[in-house]
C-alpha cells in the first residue's frame, strides 16, 4: 500500500498549480484521502479530505476557499490545486490515507511529500 | 494556533523513559480518539499510535499511548538514538469539524 506524489514545483506568485497523489495496492475509492501542509521549519496542518468513492469533501476553515481538493477514482489519484499561488503557500504538502472508512480516523499511509516553492 | 498543546521539546539519555503530553478540550481529546505521529529528520511523518493506545504493525512496544480526560500522552521507554524525531499528537475536533494536529515536540537523545 502506498501513495506516490508528483514532483517538486516552482512557481511565480499568481500562477496556478495542481499536484497529485496516486494510491496503489488498496481499494482507493473506499478510504478517505487527506492533505497536510508543513511550512518550512513548522508543524503539521490539516487542509482537508476527500472520499474518492463519492467525492464528499471537507475543508479546514483555514484552507476553505484557498485550495481545491478533488479525486479521480478511475485512476486512483487525488489532487490539490491552487488558482493563484502566494509566497506563503511555499511548503511541503503530504497526501495521507485514512486508516479505515471513517472520516475521523488516523492516517496510516503518508505520501513522500511534494515541495511547492512560490517565488518571483 | 493549534487547539492541541504539546511541550516544544523533551530529552533523555539512552535507556531512559520520556513522556510527551498533549492537552486539548472536550470537543477533541475529551471525546475522540488520539493519534500520534513520528517525523524523523527529513522524512514524511509516520503513524505511531492510533485509537489512543494501539500500535500499528512494526512499531516497537517501547512506545505506548494513553488518554485521560482532555489530555493524552505518549511514552517512550528504553530511549534509543533512532527515536530522535518530532512527535505530533492529533485528533478530530467536533467543534471545528476537522482534524487537528498538536504543536509538535522535538525529542532529543542526549
Amino acid at each position: 500500500v502506498q501513495l506516490v506524489q508528483s514532483g517538486a514545483e516552482v512557481r511565480n506568485p499568481g500562477e496556478s498549480l495542481k499536484i497529485s497523489c496516486k494510491g496503489s495496492e488498496y481499494k482507493f475509492a473506499s478510504y478517505w484521502i487527506g492533505w497536510v501542509r508543513q511550512m518550512p521549519g513548522r508543524g503539521l496542518e490539516w487542509m482537508g479530505i476527500i472520499y474518492p468513492g463519492d467525492s464528499d469533501t471537507r475543508y479546514s476553515p483555514s484552507f476553505q476557499g484557498q485550495v481545491t481538493i478533488s479525486a479521480d477514482k478511475s485512476i486512483s489519484t487525488a489532487y490539490l490545486q491552487w488558482s493563484s499561488l502566494k509566497a506563503s503557500d511555499t511548503a511541503m504538502y503530504y497526501c495521507v490515507k485514512g486508516y479505515s472508512g471513517s472520516l475521523n480516523d488516523a492516517f496510516d499511509i503518508w505520501g513522500q511529500g511534494t515541495m511547492v516553492t512560490v517565488s518571483s | 494556533q493549534s487547539v492541541l498543546t504539546q511541550p516544544p521539546s523533551a530529552s533523555g539519555t539512552p535507556g531512559q523513559r520520556v513522556t510527551i503530553s498533549c492537552s486539548g478540550s472536550s470537543s477533541n481529546i475529551g471525546s475522540k480518539y488520539v493519534y500520534w505521529y513520528q517525523q524523523l529528520p527529513g522524512t514524511a511523518p509516520k503513524l505511531l499510535m492510533y485509537r489512543n493506545n494501539q500500535r500499528p504493525s512494526g512499531v516497537p512496544d517501547r512506545f505506548s499511548g494513553s488518554r485521560s480526560g482532555t489530555s493524552a500522552s505518549l511514552a517512550i521507554s528504553g530511549l534509543r538514538s533512532e527515536d530522535e524525531a518530532d512527535y505530533y499528537c492529533a485528533t478530530w475536533d467536533a467543534t471545528l469539524s476537522g482534524y487537528v494536529f498538536g504543536t509538535g515536540t522535538k525529542v532529543t537523545v542526549l
